[in-house]
């Protein structure tokens, strides 16, 4: 089983559409998470923190359940400029090692 | 603030030969920085944790005497791919902590290689 799996998609939607995506993660210990977005040949960039409340910045929603070992990013009112590959990222033991998912594809027509 | 920058973002080189490179925190000090490695549509393998005056950590499957790494300061990590082969072409991308917030890492453009 991966660490952190992923819906691979691709998820096509049109502009102004809602998305979500969701991630599970294996190991029980792990502390952080995060969504990473990461354009096409491009490094991956860190698009938001993930915490325990549940957090949005301005479009963006992550959620996080441990007890189910979760977590999902839902996106409001789609941009063409959102089109990317985001990326779950979970934080495993005391000195930073990430373990990414393989990654959600996301195209947003007009 | 948080930029890492890698040299060169694109490499071309011939089986056998060494390719090096570089990785540098412009603006903050990385006592760790990280190495990864990503085929197409595939996602980031970490293939070792370089940390700045001692010995790298590699993951298991990455053999250190192919990928050197050396931290020798405290904004400048480099990667040398000894002996490439075509196998060893990817998109090879470093990371750094600058030691704020929960354990985010920013990440330089990467580096393209394609040994021929």
């Amino acid at each position: 089983r991966k660490e952190v799996e992923q819906d691979p998609g691709p998820f096509n939607v049109p502009e102004g559409a809602t998305v979500a995506f969701n991630c599970t993660y294996s190991n029980s210990a792990s502390q952080s998470f995060f969504w990473y977005r990461q354009d096409c040949r491009k490094e991956p960039k860190l698009l938001m923190s993930v915490y325990s409340s549940g957090n949005e910045d301005g479009r963006f929603t992550a959620q996080l359940n441990r007890a189910s070992q979760y977590i999902s990013l839902l996106i409001r009112d789609s941009k063409l400029s959102d089109s990317a590959t985001y990326l779950c990222v979970v934080n495993v033991g005391g000195y930073n090692k990430l373990i990414f998912g393989a990654g959600t594809r996301l195209a947003v027509h007009p | 603030g948080a930029v890492v920058s890698q040299h060169p973002s694109r490499v071309i080189c011939k089986s056998g030969t060494s390719v090096k490179i570089e990785c540098r925190s412009l603006d903050f000090q990385a006592t760790t920085m990280f190495w990864y490695r990503q085929f197409p549509k595939k996602s980031l393998m970490l293939m070792a944790t370089s940390n700045e005056g001692s010995k790298a950590t590699y993951e298991q499957g990455v053999e250190k005497d192919k990928f050197l790494i050396n931290h020798a300061s405290l904004t400048l990590s480099t990667l040398t791919v000894t002996s490439a082969h075509p196998e060893d072409s990817s998109f090879y991308i470093c990371s750094a902590n600058p030691g704020q917030g929960p354990y985010e890492q920013y990440f330089g453009p990467g580096t393209r290689l394609t040994v021929t």
